[in-house]
């Protein structure tokens, strides 16, 4: 069973620019979360995606964004980026459901903005 | 709010038991968790602990939680060199749908 992909797998742009970063979950896995990872304020939770709807959200400015598709892909937007927002982007697929589910994540997108 | 805390750093021999705490905030998560990143990669779940439980043993690894004093550890029995990552702690506020609240991470140094 393939695992959580990412793409791109790093990624720089500079400030101002706007990135779009994917994430395809485990088949049959319809739920999709983001969290992003630096070394100041370590993993953070931005959003989780089920059957397309988002269903919950960090506390992260607007400039951040996602959706999901019908087939569970998932990709987040950060608009005008900022140097602060470079990180490492993580996606975690599960299950979904109000139990257990474990979450497994990809190996990230890092991005640096310049 | 919800925080997750742990130590920054622990360092052992190899061959020792290694005990990584976690101390989380939030008495309603459901699961925690501990998940291991090595250098480059994303997060690997370790395993995870219901909180109605207060051990669960799975070969080298056993985790004891404190539900009480909100406190969680990690013992990897006969560390060794390819144990060297960084482990989390992670809860789950709201015990749900939530995302998961993760602590910094402690860097687990393994010495020959």
């Amino acid at each position: 069973k393939a695992g959580v992909t990412q793409t791109p797998r790093y990624l720089i742009k500079t400030r101002g620019q706007q990135v779009t970063l994917s994430c395809s979950p485990i088949s049959g896995h319809r739920s999709v979360s983001w969290y992003q990872q630096t070394p100041g304020q370590g993993l953070q939770f931005l959003f989780e995606y089920f059957s397309e709807t988002q269903r919950n959200k960090g506390n992260f400015p607007g400039r951040f964004s996602g959706r999901q598709f019908s087939n569970s892909r998932s990709e987040m937007n950060v608009s005008t980026l900022e140097l602060g927002d470079s990180a490492l982007y993580l996606c975690a697929s599960s299950r979904g459901g109000s139990s257990y589910n474990e979450q497994f994540f990809g190996p990230g997108t890092r991005l640096t903005v310049l | 709010g919800e925080d997750v805390e742990q130590s920054l750093f622990l360092s052992v021999r190899e061959g020792d038991s290694s005990v990584i705490n976690c101390t989380y905030t939030d008495s309603s998560s459901t699961y925690l968790y501990w998940y291991k990143q090595e250098p480059g990669a994303g997060l690997q779940l370790l395993t995870y602990i219901f909180s109605n439980m207060d051990m669960k043993q799975d070969q080298r690894l056993t985790v004891l939680l404190n539900k009480k004093d909100k406190h969680l550890s990690l013992r990897i029995a006969d560390t060794q060199t390819g144990d060297s990552a960084i482990y989390f702690c992670a809860e789950n506020p709201g015990g749900g749908a939530d995302g998961l609240t993760f602590g910094k991470g402690t860097h687990l140094i393994i010495q020959p």
